[in-house]
């Protein structure tokens, strides 16, 4: 079945350092991938996607592309700052049975 | 604009009573989505809704949990004789309509505790 494996947290960088969350899936057919975030107190907002292979998302420094020869979408960002530490979600989907499928959530924490 | 509305954004309530968690989408999405996330979980899809089509309701882990969608909009998730395993964080989402580059926007949430 469709399925999302995301990298475990808890992570913890220093301001400036460099991000990598992996996010691998398993899927029939052509799906859309996202990346959500999580920030403490708030609900979930999506961060980026992207709909087809080779594509790139990006927003806030975040980026992530739609590799299909390795089923991956990991997502990446050059220089954390605090305000960063958050959960990350990727996430595959809809798929014809409507629902969407989320990793379990990396928790990223920042230190000044 | 205003975003996905959840109430109440806390619940606490006794083993075995029923409760009610509400989701007002975003005005003009005809797609909206129930999941569950408990702690240290993703997200578990529970239920979609998509226009005045009938629901999907795979997702759904048991008889006790049934969800309706009055007139196209607000929707109401109802767990009944609750659980301890209920504890969780229950989302709604909505989107623009069905579609695999249609992100879904989600509400703050519901947080469940059975005592």
């Amino acid at each position: 079945g469709n399925s999302v494996t995301q990298m475990e947290g808890p992570v913890t960088l220093s301001e400036e350092a460099f991000l990598t969350i992996n996010c691998t899936y398993t899927a029939t057919g052509y799906p859309s991938l996202f990346w959500y975030v999580q920030y403490p107190g708030e609900g979930l907002q999506l961060l980026l996607k992207a709909t087809k292979a080779d594509d790139k998302g990006s927003n806030k420094g975040f980026e992530a592309t739609y590799r299909k020869e390795t089923t991956s979408f990991h997502l990446e960002k050059g220089s954390v700052q605090v305000s960063d530490s958050a959960v990350y979600f990727c996430a595959l989907g809809p798929m014809t049975n409507n629902d969407m499928r989320f990793g379990a959530g990396t928790r990223l924490t920042v230190k000044p | 604009g205003a975003g996905v509305s959840q109430s109440p954004s806390n619940k606490v309530t006794e083993k075995g009573k029923d409760v009610e968690l509400r989701c007002d989408p975003i005005s003009g999405h005809t797609a909206l989505y129930w999941y569950r996330q408990s702690l240290g979980q993703g997200l578990e899809f529970l239920i979609y809704f998509q226009g005045n089509s009938a629901p999907d309701k795979s997702g759904l882990p048991s008889d006790r949990f049934s969800a309706e969608r009055t007139g196209g909009s607000v929707s109401t998730l109802t767990i009944q004789r609750t659980q301890q395993e209920d504890s969780a964080v229950y989302l709604c989402a909505s989107s623009l309509g069905q579609g695999s580059n249609q992100p879904q926007h989600f509400g703050d949430g519901t947080r469940l505790s059975i005592l």
